[in-house]
């Protein structure tokens, strides 16, 4: 099992850009979560989704998407990228509320 | 005001020198404390949940306990791959999908 994968791994983006992060994960996890994590500010959740076509905001969503279309893939969309968007996302699954399973993350830098 | 505070922020050891890392929380009605170890770069890696007052777990050269109000993360004779930094979260009635995060502990063992 490959767990759970994002891509890209890396990305610079221009003020006003958009792009879309990927993750998908083959446990058969029926939750998925997006964290953003900034230089000495921990985690901090920015979407979840429960299942198949419910999805809830976390503690910090302005300025992002989501969308969950099937069990496997978790987008997070940035529509207008903004230099405050510059940090470190990772994505992450879980069966239920039990532990929660990362990807390797998505470094973003937005100038 | 933060629901999850980690002590120290930063901690360094010399090799085979035991020590403690600790994660104080002050949400209601906790539903399950989290322990993670994050190395450079990466995404974190589960290591421990904990639920209930008393409850210890162990695994390898680490130990977590948990009292009512704090976790902790004990590390005994430590070896240099141990550095990373340890990050404690908590789940509670009030929001029992989420996880909210501590900044975490960065822990660097000497040889």
């Amino acid at each position: 099992n490959a767990g759970v994968t994002q891509t890209p791994k890396f990305r610079i983006l221009k003020i006003g850009q958009s792009m879309t992060l990927q993750c998908a994960q083959d446990m058969n996890h029926n939750y998925m979560y997006w964290y953003r994590q900034d230089p000495g500010m921990g985690l901090k959740l920015i979407y979840y989704s429960v299942g198949a076509g419910i999805t809830d905001k976390g503690e910090v969503p302005n300025g992002y998407n989501v969308s969950r279309s099937t069990t496997e893939d978790f987008p997070l969309r940035l529509e207008l990228a903004a230099p405050s968007q510059t940090s470190v996302y990772f994505c992450a699954s879980s069966w239920g509320l039990g532990e929660q399973f990362f990807g390797p993350g998505t470094r973003l830098t937005v100038l | 005001e933060d629901q999850v505070t980690q002590s120290p922020e930063a901690l360094r050891l010399q090799e085979g020198e035991s020590s403690s890392l600790n994660c104080s929380y002050t949400v209601s009605g906790l539903r399950g404390l989290f322990w993670y170890r994050q190395d450079p770069g990466k995404g974190p890696e589960f290591l421990f949940t904990l639920y209930s007052a008393g409850e210890e777990k162990e695994k390898e050269r680490l130990k977590a306990t948990l009292t009512k109000k704090e976790s902790f993360l004990h590390i005994t004779a430590p070896k240099p791959e141990d550095s990373a930094t340890y990050l404690c979260a908590v789940r509670h009635q009030g929001g029992s999908e989420k996880l909210v995060f501590g900044k975490g502990t960065k822990l660097t063992v000497n040889p």
